[in-house]
């Protein structure tokens, strides 16, 4: 059974830093490319980023509003996927889910609040 | 700045058709903006439906299609059950960053 469980999620200063983690199961993490997806409160889907498995390249790619502020990484020994948010804005006020194309995590609620 | 549109809201009788879009700012949509297709229902997680315009995952209802449509992704549902009731979203790729629609919420009365 698939499973991605984000953590890391919490309350956070503007200008601040959070790390989350998404830990995967239930499939081959090393051969899949992982995405984030955020949804703040009462509104749409937004695409974050995008991280290929190490064989097709491991590059990433970034939605405009987050560009130079957020990177994502894997670690495929612990079948982990991470999201590094730098220079947080109230705008990144959101649920984060981790997802693998076809199977979405439960989320995680970032706070970007003084 | 891309942008998708879909639209706001849909309402349709039980057993019914209905059919929701997905337009591109930046022209027609094409099988290479690999349309994506997901339900969300309240408090829940969204659930893919369609992936790469029309497939179907192994869990996606038979009566969920997935096309293009005049210039635009379009996903279809044909005996619209209760449980169909649900917000809606697309998305496409634009040279490897995906652009999510604002998302449709369909009622069904």
């Amino acid at each position: 059974e698939v499973q991605l469980v984000e953590s890391g999620g919490g309350l956070v200063k503007p200008g601040g830093s959070l790390r989350l983690s998404c830990a995967a199961s239930g499939f081959t993490f090393s051969n899949a490319w992982m995405t984030w997806v955020r949804q703040a409160p009462g509104k749409g889907l937004e695409w974050v980023g995008r991280i290929k498995s190490k064989t097709d390249g491991g590059t990433t790619d970034y939605a405009a509003p987050v560009k130079d502020r957020f990177t994502m990484s894997r670690d495929d020994s612990k079948n982990t996927l991470y999201l590094q948010m730098n220079s947080l804005k109230t705008e990144d006020t959101a649920v984060y889910y981790c997802v693998k194309y076809d199977y979405w995590g439960q989320g995680t609620l970032v706070t970007v609040s003084s | 700045q891309t942008v998708v549109t879909q639209e706001p809201s849909l309402t349709v009788s039980p057993g019914g058709t209905v059919t929701l879009t997905c337009a591109s700012s930046t022209g027609a949509v094409t099988s290479g903006y690999y349309p994506n297709w997901f339900q969300q229902k309240p408090g829940q997680a969204p659930r893919a439906l369609i992936y790469s315009t029309s497939n179907k995952h192994s869990w996606t209802p038979a009566r969920f299609s997935g096309s293009l449509l005049g210039g635009k992704a379009a996903l279809t549902l044909s005996g619209v059950q209760p449980e169909d009731e649900a917000e809606y979203y697309c998305l496409l790729y634009y040279g490897g960053v995906g652009v999510f629609g604002g998302g449709t919420k369909l009622t069904v009365l």
